[in-house]
């Protein structure tokens, strides 16, 4: 089935410092989605992102918190600078449709750890 | 507070038998309900979805029932295998909710043969 990438799959960095995360998205689809799950808890939606524009975010998505998809390359999850409590898992999503099945497509997750 | 809660966060089924998973919710504006599955170190994969305008919906030895009046939902998985061990991720969201998904912790399902 359809398939998003999300580069890396584990990143280790010390408070402070900047990290990107990359997402590449179904080809086809349209919306885009970041969520974030701390080990033991379930995943939490940050921020949804169509047509150059981010469409909603939580309150989970800081100021440090930035998303962009330049040219239609990765879809990106910035934070900068990083914090202890941002060591999470983040999955990437796509779907087709803004209202749609909410067939969702995740990626694997880039597991972060901020020390 | 949890919007959508699982309380089971384990089940253990013997192969063959009926897996029942659960799954409360407490916005009233949710008018989707999902079940995703999710295998270790895997992305979440949609398995089986239903608007609010239906109380159950069935596919292959997947059924959802839901119960608006009781903001529950429930997936039964029928002759469950040793393959259907995962996490069992429910989810809830909202037309014109961009959808914005709202998901339980999840319960880990073993199937033991």
């Amino acid at each position: 089935g359809p398939k998003v990438l999300q580069i890396p799959s584990h990143q280790i960095i010390d408070m402070g410092q900047m990290v990107t995360l990359n997402c590449d998205p179904v080809s086809n689809h349209l919306y885009f989605y970041w969520y974030k799950q701390i080990l033991g808890q379930q995943m939490e939606f940050l921020v949804n992102f169509y047509n150059g524009k981010v469409m909603e975010k939580s309150k989970l998505f800081k100021d440090q918190f930035s998303v962009e998809r330049p040219d239609g390359s990765y879809f990106t999850l910035k934070i900068q600078p990083t914090a202890l409590e941002d060591s999470a898992v983040y999955f990437c999503a796509s779907s087709h449709y803004r209202e749609s099945t909410g067939q969702l497509y995740f990626g694997e997750g880039s597991k972060l750890t901020v020390l | 507070g949890q919007q959508v809660k699982q309380s089971s966060p384990s089940l253990t089924v013997q192969e063959g038998g009926i897996s029942i998973l659960n799954c409360d919710y407490e916005n009233d504006m949710f008018d989707y309900f999902a079940w995703y599955k999710k295998y270790p170190d895997n992305s979440p994969t949609l398995l089986i979805s239903v608007r609010s305008n239906v109380d159950k919906r069935e596919d292959g030895r997947l059924t959802v029932f839901l119960n608006k009046s009781g903001k529950h939902f429930s997936l039964h998985i029928t002759a469950s295998q040793p393959e259907d061990t995962a996490v069992y991720l429910c989810a809830a969201g909202a037309t014109g909710g961009n959808n914005k998904l709202t998901f339980g912790q999840g319960t880990v399902l073993s199937v033991i043969p």
